[in-house]
Order: C-alpha cells, then structure tokens, then sequence
C-alpha cells in the first residue's frame, strides 16, 4: 500500500523552512527521500534505517519514527534549487526487503 | 562513474508494435529495478533483479510486459503488444545491496 504524503504542495520563499511527511499503514524497515525536477529522473537524498539515527546533510535532514510508521524531511532556509517534486519510498522488513514503494510526490516551489 | 544508462531515452510507436526498453546498471551494483511513472499512479516499481535473478515482479500490470537481466550489466524491458495505456516514463535504477537507488534518465514511451 502506497504510503500517504502531506502536504500535496508547498510554496515557500526563499530561507523559509518547510516540513514534508510521510504515512504508512505498515511497518517499516526503512525509509527512502528523493528529490525529482521536472522532466529528470529522481535523485536520492537521504535514507533512514529502522533503528537508526535522524540523518542530515546540509539544510536538509530527516526523521523517522517506527512506532508511527512515519517519517518527515526538513528543509530549512530553503534555496531556490530545493523546487521539486519530493517523493518518500518505504520498505518493509522481510522478503519484501529491498522493494520500495513510493508515496505520491510532494510539490516544493522556492521563489525568489 | 557513467551512472546508470538507458536506451532510448524517447519511444513512439503504434499500437500493437513491440517495445524493448535498455538499462545498463552502475557497474558493481547488485540490485536492479524498473519503474513506471505516470501522473495517474505516480512512480510504481514493476520488478526487481538481484544479482540478475527476478525477486519480485508483481507490480508488472500483465503478461504482455517481460523483463529480463541476462548478465550483471543489461536489463530488458520488453512490451508486446504495446497499448496507448503504456505510455509512461520508464525508469531502471541500481542500488549496491539495498541501499540508495540510482536512477537513469528514463524512457519517455509515448504509444499511439
């Protein structure tokens, strides 16, 4: 099951601070944060283990509470090259291990 | 590093015809998968090789869609007959074990 992102769309100005999330209705092993810009394929930005600490790099760092089933990416002082769709990709645990599936996109507009 | 490479990066063809999308993955990773992106149902994995055997191909929509990863560095994708309703952007990403995935540029599929 498609996990459930929020919100849908963001507009932000520049060196505003935003927050996505992302919902499951399972449990999950890990959790994946991509970044894609229109009309290029999707680039990966951070990855959060089951167990493991918030990651960070740069002004963007993320969270990941396994008891929730959740997890959020924080953007912060955002720049103008943050615009993109933002899409989380969630793994269970088991035999569907290396499999991800990925919530519907979350549009991020940076203006000037 | 070349990144992950796919051919042809755009596709017209008619209904009926047979399609062949190419994904040579990141050399030295051992996970390979196939997405499908449509703005109907976003970014849907279709199915996943590691160490070139399929592990999971449930997200393949039917029998006319088979893929194939006869050696670590080729992927086929192969679409027979093709319909309007695969038209889509097509995706191959690699991942080192089941880390980060790599995206490639994508097969934008237009079939009319």
């Amino acid at each position: 099951q498609q996990p459930v992102q929020s919100p849908q769309a963001v507009i932000l100005r520049e060196g505003e601070d935003a927050v996505i999330n992302c919902s499951s209705s399972k449990a999950l092993y890990s959790v994946h944060w991509y970044r894609q810009k229109h009309g290029e394929a999707p680039v990966f930005l951070m990855i959060l283990l089951k167990g493991g600490e918030q990651k960070g790099h740069d002004k963007i760092s993320a969270s990941f509470n396994e008891k929730k089933q959740q997890s959020s990416l924080y953007l912060t002082a955002s720049q103008l090259s943050y615009s993109g769709t933002y899409f989380c990709g969630t793994a269970a645990g088991g035999t569907s291990y290396g499999k991800l599936t990925f919530g519907q996109g979350t549009i991020l507009t940076v203006h000037p | 590093d070349a990144g992950v490479i796919q051919s042809p990066r755009h596709e017209v063809t008619e209904m009926g015809q047979e399609v062949t999308l190419r994904c040579k993955p990141i050399s030295g990773h051992d996970y390979l998968f196939w997405y499908r992106q449509t703005m109907m149902r976003g970014l849907e994995l279709l199915i996943y090789f590691n160490n070139n055997v399929p592990i999971d191909d449930s997200g393949m929509p039917e029998d006319r869609f088979s893929a194939k990863m006869p050696n670590a560095s080729f992927s086929t994708l192969k679409i027979q007959p093709s319909e309007p309703r695969d038209s889509a952007v097509y995706f191959c990403a690699s991942s080192l074990m089941k880390g980060e995935q790599y995206f490639g540029p994508g097969t934008r599929l237009t079939v009319t």
